[in-house]
């Protein structure tokens, strides 16, 4: 079973910054939490990870909650082709690699 | 770089028979993931393979199902028989040691009539 809780769908409109939450109130001290994304009949994509501290790449950015017990996801200036269901996965990150995907949250991107 | 190369893009087979699902890692990964898709379970975890040893197969539904690494750039995934309930979307996936993210391919979509 995923360890994770996200809101079912989201809303957001073109150009404002989508904050994607997820709860994670087991996650233990060496697991990673990781978002990745589908869009319709694609493959998943990785987006990004992290373990305590706050994370920044190219297509997003990762916040997680001092306790960890929590993390959002932001999407700086969303476009319509971030439309998407966004996973968020914990998984220890070493040799149990078995990413183990929830139902996501379907984001929707609108003009 | 090609990305994971998965082949055929879409499989339609009588029930019955084999069918085989074939995977082309990126280059240099030592992880590779064979996933299934469908409407009604989602994204689930068949096996995973490390430096082309299978790690865990706990996923793979039953002894129809089964997958070879023989190399560290092929991977195939064989159903034999082949029934109507194993139609869905199967999705290989390679990564470099963990806690990397993966990369997944673009997905065999199967139909078993």
């Amino acid at each position: 079973d995923a360890k994770t809780t996200q809101p079912t769908s989201m809303d957001c409109a073109e150009g404002r910054a989508a904050n994607l939450p997820c709860n994670h109130s087991t996650i233990s001290g060496n697991e990673y939490v990781y978002w990745y994304r589908q869009i319709h009949s694609q493959g998943p994509q990785y987006i990004i990870h992290g373990l305590k501290n706050n994370e920044t790449n190219e297509m997003a950015s990762l916040i997680i909650t001092e306790d960890r017990k929590s993390s959002t996801l932001i999407l700086p200036h969303a476009t319509l082709r971030d439309t998407a269901v966004y996973y968020c996965i914990v998984n220890y990150g070493g040799s149990q690699g078995n990413l183990i995907f929830g139902k996501g949250t379907k984001l929707s991107v609108k003009p | 770089d090609a990305g994971v190369i998965q082949s055929p893009r879409h499989e339609v087979t009588e029930m019955g028979q084999e069918v085989t699902l074939r995977c082309k890692p990126i280059s240099g990964h030592d992880y590779l993931f064979w996933y299934r898709q469908t409407m009604m379970r989602g994204l689930e975890l068949l096996i995973y393979f490390n430096n082309n040893v299978p790690i865990d197969d706990s996923g793979m539904p039953e002894d129809r199902f089964s997958a070879k690494m023989p190399n560290a750039s092929f991977s195939t995934l064989k159903i034999q028989p082949s029934e109507p309930r194993d139609s869905a979307v199967y999705f290989c996936a390679s990564s470099l040691a963990l806690p990397r993210g993966y990369t997944f391919g673009s997905g065999t979509r199967l139909t078993v009539v």
